[in-house]
């Protein structure tokens, strides 16, 4: 089975900090992606990457920034938390071809606060 | 954007009954898929259905399709209690998939 993890489960961070918010995948997927979640918006594409070094914004990439050097690895950096960045982060994988590539794994989320 | 929206916003149903989430959306699709998200954790898919489908079955989901009206259902049959969650639509392809706001299942033992 495809395993997505994320680095923290819940994370209280200030206003103005840098945040790092890591993804891991064990399954060789090409695709990863960041969403974050909010009451009554659902999931919104912040930012994904097809391919070791490629990002492509998503639908809200202000504010956000990412890193993929490994192919497994795809981190999230908030350069300067703000409040209104509190939200449930979900990172997901997925491959490029074929009917499995559209189904999206994901990891458990993390839910960030930010005071 | 939300590509899907998903109707009822919450549904509240007794073991044993049957439960039925809708999703429209506005563009032409290649396919559609169903999620599940128990709370506080992240998504798990349950079902694509491609565009040249009308129905699929998988344990005691059924899926249909009605690309005329733009629009899905997810029927679930016999509710459990561990079914309470709640359920996305999404649309898209590999790289860009847009999610339905979803909706909130609670089934009652």
């Amino acid at each position: 089975d495809v395993k997505v993890t994320q680095s923290s489960r819940y994370l209280v961070k200030r206003t103005g900090e840098k945040v790092f918010l890591e993804c891991v995948q064990d399954m060789d997927h090409e695709n990863m992606f960041w969403y974050r979640q909010d009451p009554g918006l659902g999931l919104r594409l912040i930012y994904f990457s097809y391919d070791v070094k490629m990002k492509e914004k998503g639908d809200i990439p202000e504010g956000y920034s990412v890193s993929r050097e490994k192919k497994e690895r795809f981190s999230l950096i908030l350069e300067s938390a703000s409040t209104n960045q509190t939200s449930m982060y979900l990172c997901a994988s997925s491959l490029n071809t074929g009917t499995s590539g559209l189904k999206q794994f994901f990891g458990p989320g993390t839910r960030l606060t930010v005071l | 954007s939300q590509q899907g929206e998903e109707d009822p916003q919450a549904l509240s149903i007794q073991e044993g009954e049957n439960a039925t989430m809708n999703c429209s959306y506005k563009t032409s699709i290649n396919n559609l898929q169903w999620y599940r998200q128990n709370s506080g954790r992240g998504l798990v898919h349950l079902i694509l259905i491609r565009s040249n489908e009308r129905e699929k079955h998988s344990g005691r989901l059924r899926v249909t399709l009605d690309t005329s009206k733009k629009s899905s259902s997810l029927l679930i049959t016999a509710s459990r209690a561990a079914d309470t969650a709640s359920y996305f639509c999404a649309t898209g392809g590999y790289q860009k998939v847009t999610f339905g706001i979803g909706t909130k299942l609670q089934v009652i033992p």
